[in-house]
């Protein structure tokens, strides 16, 4: 297994512009979220999905979007994209139930700048 | 609203000293608490979580409910413990997780 995989690793972006974190796993979870992790402030959850179709807001949602029309992928979309959103993104993955619906899985994270 | 608070941004410690990592919440239900752990250039993992009350690495932490704390400890600190450490609080109908700001621990030869 892979595990769970961002893409891509590094982006520098220009204030305005639009683009897309991938994240997929495949390890049949349905639970998938996104993070912010940003110096001094920890990791702040974005979205989240509990399952294809469905997606819900976390602390910050602001500016992005997400959807998930699979199981497997997570996409997270910069509408028009801000320095304040120069931060390391991480994608996790977990059961919801089963022998560890605890434990979050995460990716190797994708660190974005704005200029 | 749910908090968890980690005091300590920084937390140096010669080897086989023993540690504690401090991690307060704040939730008015019943709590489900982590310890993630981030090594450097590593992703993030679960540490541990409370209700297992397991023992990783010869860490622990105890659920104290009256003091809103969930500590983590190890009696003696090696290097390779050296990284950053969250404590989370899962919360609401679904899963979501608030993070602490975390805590860096360097462990000095």
């Amino acid at each position: 297994n892979a595990g769970v995989t961002q893409t891509p690793k590094f982006q520098v972006l220009k204030t305005g512009q639009s683009m897309t974190l991938q994240c997929a796993q495949d390890m049949n979870h349905e639970y998938m979220s996104w993070y912010r992790q940003d110096p001094g402030m920890g990791l702040r959850l974005i979205h989240y999905s509990v399952g294809a179709g469905i997606t819900d807001q976390g602390e910050v949602p602001n500016g992005y979007n997400v959807s998930r029309s699979t199981t497997e992928d997570f996409p997270l979309r910069l509408l028009s994209a801000a320095p304040s959103q120069t931060s390391v993104y991480f994608c996790a993955s977990s059961t919801l139930g089963g022998k560890s619906p605890d434990t979050q899985y995460f990716g190797p994270g994708t660190r974005l700048t704005v200029l | 609203a749910q908090r968890v608070t980690q005091p300590e941004k920084l937390l140096s410690v010669f080897k086989g000293a023993p540690v504690e990592l401090k991690c307060n919440y704040s939730y008015s239900g019943s709590p489900e608490l982590f310890w993630y752990v981030q090594y450097s250039r590593q992703r993030l993992q679960l540490l541990l979580r409370h209700i297992s009350r397991e023992s990783i690495k010869g860490f622990t932490a105890d659920l104290n409910k009256g003091e809103t704390s969930f500590h983590l400890k190890k009696p003696f600190a090696q290097e390779e413990d050296s990284a950053m450490y969250y404590c989370a609080l899962k919360w609401g109908s679904n899963y979501k997780l608030t993070f602490g700001k975390g805590t860096l621990l360097t462990v000095n030869p």
